[in-house]
């Protein structure tokens, strides 16, 4: 398997514009997670799906930003509008359903910077 | 909510035993993990402890102790390519399955 893919690998925009990242679980994953990684904050936990629904969002910023899983092999993060404070390292990560180690699969991440 | 804490920099030479700590508070403790993050690239699982006690993995093993709410990683024979961040990770419940929530990750540099 090739591992979970995301796109873009990286991003610079200018505030207030709009930023869609995108993912793609290993095949036969069950869970996918989106989180943000800055110096400041470490690594945090922005959403998850299950089966392709949304089950925590409680870690998204505020309501510039929103995910959705439209399919089991695909996710996308929107940012909009974005703002400076936005800039940071996304990884998606994809997992089996619950067994064993809860081992997560993570991306190579989406580097983004807004100016 | 859940707190972790371990060092934020540990130092060791090449050949050398190092161990990172990670204490947490947390409700609902199901299991801790540990993942190794190089620089620039993604976050990889190393481990994971359910039940107190020692894990071994190659070079690699990892310990806990639930009612002390404490956990290590502890690397054996370091090489270079151990220069990376290190990850304790709490799995609680949320929505029916377990979650894991991060600490703020240990910098370990390996000195030749």
């Amino acid at each position: 398997d090739a591992g979970v893919i995301q796109s873009p690998r990286h991003e610079v925009t200018e505030m207030g514009q709009e930023v869609t990242l995108r993912c793609k679980p290993i095949s036969g994953h069950d869970y996918l997670f989106w989180y943000r990684q800055t110096m400041m904050r470490g690594l945090e936990l922005l959403i998850y799906f299950n089966n392709n629904v949304p089950i925590d969002d409680s870690g998204m910023p505020e309501d510039r930003f929103s995910a959705k899983m439209p399919n089991a092999s695909f996710s996308t993060l929107k940012i909009q509008p974005s703002e400076p404070r936005d800039s940071a390292v996304y990884f998606c990560a994809s997992r089996a359903r619950d067994r064993g180690r809860y081992e997560q699969y993570f991306g190579p991440g989406t580097r983004l910077t807004v100016t | 909510g859940q707190s972790l804490e371990q060092p934020s920099e540990v130092t060791a030479v090449e050949g050398a035993i190092v161990q990172i700590n990670c204490t947490y508070q947390t409700s609902g403790f199901y299991g801790l993990s540990w993942y190794q993050q190089h620089d620039g690239g993604a976050p990889t699982f190393l481990s994971y402890n359910a039940l107190d006690g020692l894990e071994e993995t190659g070079r690699f093993s990892s310990f806990l102790s639930r009612s002390d709410s404490y956990g290590y990683l502890l690397l054996q024979e370091l090489q270079m390519k151990d220069s990376a961040s290190y990850f304790c990770a709490v799995l609680t419940p949320s929505g029916g399955s377990y979650i894991p929530t991060f600490g703020r990750g240990t910098s370990l540099i390996v000195h030749p």
